[in-house]
C-alpha cells in the first residue's frame, strides 16, 4: 500500500500570507496526486489534480508542484474564505490519502 | 446540477450489517464511476471503495474488503454499500463520490450519512 505523509498537521498564519504544505508518498507515484479543500461540516472539494492542474473554478492563488514522492500545495495569498482542512491523495495505485494540514487564521 | 443523497446511515451494534445508498442525478450516471469516501469523527479521510461505470470491476480499501461490497444499479441511477460484520472503527460519515479527471472521487461528493457501530 502507498503511504501518504503531509505536513505540517496544522497551521496558523496570517490574512495575506504565504503558505505552504507538503505531501510525502512512500513510493514514486509520478504525477498521480490530488489535493482537496474540506470546510467544517461540507464534503472534501477538489483543488489540484494531477499535482498541479487547477480545477476549474478554483481561484489562481491555489497551486501545486511536485513529481515522483515529493509534493507542494501553495496559497499564495491566504483569504478567509481558505479556512479548512486540505488533504493530499494518490491515485497511482487505489486511493490513499494524506492525514490532512488544518489551518487557521492568526 | 448534479447531486448525490447518501441514506441509510444509523446506530449498530458491533458485528451487524448495514445497507448504505446513494441517490444520484444531474448527470448521466452510466457513465462515470463511483466511489465510497469514509470519515471518522474528528479524524481524515479514508477511500473504502469504487466502482466501474458499469458495474464490473470493484475495488478495496484493505480495511473492508472481504467485509463491504459495493454495487450500482444504472436503471436506477443507484450506489450501494453493502456493510456486514461491522465494527467499533467502522464508524464515520460515509461519502459517495463521482468520478473526475479519471480521479475515482475527483468530482462532486454528497452530504455524507452517518454510521455508528455501537453497542
Amino acid at each position: 500500500d502507498i503511504q501518504m505523509t503531509q505536513s505540517p498537521s496544522s497551521l496558523s498564519a496570517s490574512v495575506g500570507d504565504r503558505l505552504t504544505i507538503t505531501c510525502q508518498a512512500s513510493q514514486d507515484i509520478d504525477k498521480f496526486l490530488n489535493w482537496y479543500q474540506q470546510k467544517p461540516g461540507k464534503a472534501p472539494k477538489l483543488l489540484i489534480y494531477d499535482a498541479s492542474d487547477l480545477e476549474s473554478g478554483v481561484p489562481s492563488r491555489f497551486s501545486g508542484s511536485g513529481s515522483g514522492t515529493h509534493f507542494t500545495f501553495t496559497v499564495s495569498s491566504l483569504q478567509p474564505e481558505d479556512i479548512a482542512t486540505y488533504y493530499c491523495q494518490q491515485y497511482y495505485s487505489l486511493l490513499t490519502f494524506g492525514g490532512g494540514t488544518k489551518v487557521e487564521i492568526k | 446540477e448534479v447531486q448525490l443523497l447518501e441514506s441509510g446511515g444509523t446506530l449498530v451494534q458491533p458485528g451487524g450489517s448495514l445497507r448504505l445508498s446513494c441517490a444520484a442525478s444531474g448527470f448521466i450516471f452510466d457513465d462515470y464511476d463511483m466511489s465510497w469516501v469514509r470519515q471518522a469523527p474528528g479524524k481524515g479521510l479514508e477511500w473504502v471503495s469504487g466502482v466501474s461505470d458499469d458495474g464490473g470491476t470493484t475495488y478495496y480499501a484493505d480495511s473492508v474488503r472481504g467485509r463491504f461490497s459495493i454495487s450500482r444499479d444504472n436503471s436506477n441511477n443507484m450506489l450501494y454499500l453493502q456493510m456486514n460484520g461491522l465494527r467499533a472503527d467502522d464508524t464515520a460519515v460515509y461519502y459517495c463520490a463521482k468520478e473526475a479527471h479519471d480521479i475515482l472521487t475527483g468530482g462532486n461528493w454528497g452530504q455524507g450519512t452517518l454510521v455508528t457501530v455501537s453497542s
